[in-house]
């Protein structure tokens, strides 16, 4: 199974500061024929389900703020938080999809 | 809108089994994959295995394989869920969440079997304890 590794655990960023959560990947999640990575960020709030941000590594979900931004490939990815608002506060996992279905094991986000 | 609604919360003994169920609904059920993950108290995303309501096949994780089985019924929209033999690791919250579209033939659209989860259900609480 690919194994995601997430770095760092957590972190404490100051309101309007950059957030920036890395990820990378046992094994390339690029798909040549289609030079996609199978790569996805989930955001979690206390309480709630997991709710996608981004995939295809960078493609924002609809609705998404463009506060958050993906980028990477192979086996390196990031997740940036440019301007972090008091509603970012979450967990957040990296997800492959290339070969089954495996989570990092989140980075808990705080205010400073 | 898109929803997956999800059976209420479970308290099991040690050897048991549960069955969780999902009800889709806002879109063609038999269009898309479904899969099930499950979150520990306090630790991270864990993916049990998926399941093409079209027809039923699935896939699990090693981890699961002979312990896990999932079904489909088209005529309620509803996939469920039933893990057997459980202990108290199995204490977790359990999710339903849609994945890829479904495509029979390449020839009318790309199969997405290996996708994204895009809607989640809000999850069932499973309690295993003596």
């Amino acid at each position: 199974d690919i194994v995601m590794t997430q770095s760092p655990d957590s972190l404490a960023v100051s309101l309007g500061e950059r957030a920036t959560i890395n990820c990378k990947s046992s094994q390339s999640v690029l798909y040549s024929s289609n030079n996609k990575n199978y790569l996805a960020w989930y955001q979690q709030k206390a309480g709630q389900p997991p709710k996608p941000l981004i995939y295809w590594a960078s493609t924002r979900e609809s609705g998404v703020p463009d506060r958050f931004s993906g980028s990477g490939s192979g086996t390196d990815f990031t997740l940036t938080i440019s301007s972090l608002q008091a509603e970012d506060v979450a967990v957040y996992y990296c997800q492959q999809y290339y070969s089954k279905w495996t989570f990092g094991r989140g980075t808990k986000v705080e205010i400073k | 809108q898109v929803q997956l609604v999800q059976s209420g919360a479970e308290v099991k003994k040690p050897g048991a089994s549960v069955k969780v169920s999902c009800k889709a609904s806002g879109y063609t059920f038999t269009n898309y994959y479904m899969h099930w993950v499950r979150q520990a108290p306090g630790q991270g995303l864990e993916w049990m295995g998926t399941i093409n309501p079209s027809g039923g096949s699935t896939g699990y994780a090693q981890k699961f394989q002979g312990r896990v089985t999932m079904t489909t019924d088209t005529s309620t929209n509803t996939v469920d869920m039933e893990l057997s033999s459980l202990g108290s690791e199995d204490t977790a919250v359990y999710y339903c969440a849609r994945g890829g579209r479904y495509c029979s033939s390449s020839a009318i659209c790309n199969d997405q079997y290996y996708y994204y989860m895009d809607v989640w259900g809000k999850g069932t609480t499973v309690t295993v304890s003596s």
